[in-house]
């Protein structure tokens, strides 16, 4: 089946301007994670979606930062007014149900470059 | 709370063992490992639970020790597939998974 798909794959952009980053989640699926990694880092939470259940908003970064996931199932990261430190690959994840005991699936992920 | 990692390098010879660490400041309700080789996503490598019950592949081992809040991935007899990052992914109590800043490892043929 299917797994995790993101789009774009890449995304340039200039200082200061808006983007969307969409993650299609696996079929079914009530979890879905949102991560950031910058080079050479480890994988910084971002943010958590479960069913119908409010989103754990804590870990983004700032106000510029929102996401939400429409029907269950697609989700999309917006960025307002990029910065060069928003350069990374965001990295969307989902699980069949809880995430304590399922395994994540993760998707291609979408390189973010700020110019 | 962000889970520590050690170390945060390791190189092997083929054939040698490794062992990382990963260790919380609160309470674990699951661990979960991930490896993560350059330029692909992370993949799923194993569960612990609370209470002992472990999901994964037959041949990665891992400890959890619920009281000192911490687990260990142990690689056994590594194989140059075996190289790339590994994360630790820790819950405690609210589902979601905060991740590691990875172990990087590395094996020499």
């Amino acid at each position: 089946g299917a797994g995790v798909s993101q789009s774009p794959s890449n995304k340039v952009t200039e200082k200061g301007k808006d983007v969307e980053l969409r993650c299609d989640p696996i079929s079914g699926h009530t979890a879905l994670y949102w991560y950031r990694q910058s080079l050479g880092q480890g994988l910084e939470f971002l943010i958590y979606f479960q069913g119908n259940s409010a989103p754990d908003k804590s870990g983004l970064p700032s106000d510029r930062f929102s996401a939400e996931r429409t029907g269950g199932s697609v989700s999309t990261l917006t960025i307002q007014r990029t910065q060069q430190e928003d350069s990374a690959v965001y990295l969307c994840a989902s699980s069949s149900t809880s995430g304590r005991a399922n395994e994540q699936f993760f998707g291609p992920g979408t390189r973010l470059t700020v110019l | 709370q962000q889970p520590v990692q050690s170390p945060q390098a390791v190189i092997l010879r083929e054939g040698e063992d490794a062992v990382i660490n990963c260790s919380s400041s609160k309470a674990l309700y699951s661990v979960h490992w991930y490896r993560q080789k350059h330029g692909e996503a992370p993949v799923f490598l194993m569960i612990l639970l609370k209470g002992g019950e472990q999901k994964g592949h037959e041949k990665i081992s891992a400890s959890f020790n619920e009281k000192k809040q911490q687990s260990s991935l142990y690689l056994t007899a590594s194989q140059l597939s075996y190289s790339g990052t590994y994360f630790c992914g820790t819950e405690t109590g609210d589902d979601k998974i905060i991740f590691g800043k990875g172990t990087r490892l590395h094996i020499l043929p």
